[in-house]
């Protein structure tokens, strides 16, 4: 596509249901970044592919967090067993490779869990 | 491990006046340092970057930033804010082993009339 596209763009969830998120990258970018940006933090670094590998996992904040990628293009991260302090806009990024080059950003998903 | 400080969250300004916004990172390799801007209801969108060569580099709306080795800054500057540049703005560091990109915590330009 033409830019990276998230879906859904919000999503209203009930704590301890476990929510989905999606992230279609731009065509032929290699690396893909998932970050968390809430009020007052910043872009809260969660995990990046190189293809479908994951060389860093250390920013996810708990094991109810997971990600995979699948075919070097679509990602989905995983919030298992969601509570309030989830709640936030989980962006998502692309670039042609990871280190020098542009990334990429989607609109995000804003996640509210009541 | 790499990082990045902006130690002002938000900087008000008057209409025309010069602004600086500050960033330093913390890294024991080589590094790339980049600006996003995050205009108001908007998605993150790169300012300019510093990949090597030159230490100044320039964006195409008049902002400049200067990447300084010794200081470990990058910080960001324009002579002349308007209206339209009141934003929130992200430096961001990648490089070393992993390349994994990494932001500060932004700082918010509250361009006032």
């Amino acid at each position: 596509g033409a830019g990276v596209s998230q879906s859904p763009s919000n999503k209203v969830t009930e704590k301890g249901k476990d929510v989905e998120l999606r992230c279609d990258p731009i065509s032929g970018h290699t690396a893909l970044y998932w970050y968390r940006q809430s009020l007052g933090q910043g872009l809260e670094f969660l995990i990046y592919f190189q293809g479908n590998s994951a060389p860093d996992k250390s920013g996810l904040p708990s094991d109810r967090f997971s990600a995979e990628r699948t075919g070097g293009s679509v990602s989905t991260l995983t919030i298992q067993r969601t509570q309030q302090e989830d709640s936030a806009v989980y962006l998502c990024a692309s670039s042609e490779r990871t280190g020098h080059t542009e990334a990429f950003f989607g609109q995000g998903t804003r996640l509210t869990v009541v | 491990a790499q990082s990045v400080t902006q130690l002002d969250s938000q900087v008000p300004v008057f209409e025309e006046a010069p602004v600086e916004l500050r960033c330093n990172y913390s890294s024991s390799v080589s590094v790339y340092l980049f600006w996003y801007v995050q205009y108001p209801n908007q998605g993150l969108q790169l300012l300019l970057k510093y990949l090597s060569g030159s230490t100044l580099v320039e964006s195409i709306n008049g902002f400049e930033a200067e990447f300084n080795k010794s200081q470990t800054s990058f910080h960001l500057r324009k002579p002349s804010v308007h209206i339209s540049d009141t934003a929130e703005y992200f430096c961001a560091v990648s490089g070393g082993a992993t390349n994994k990109l990494i932001f500060g915590t932004g700082t918010l330009l509250a361009v006032q009339p």
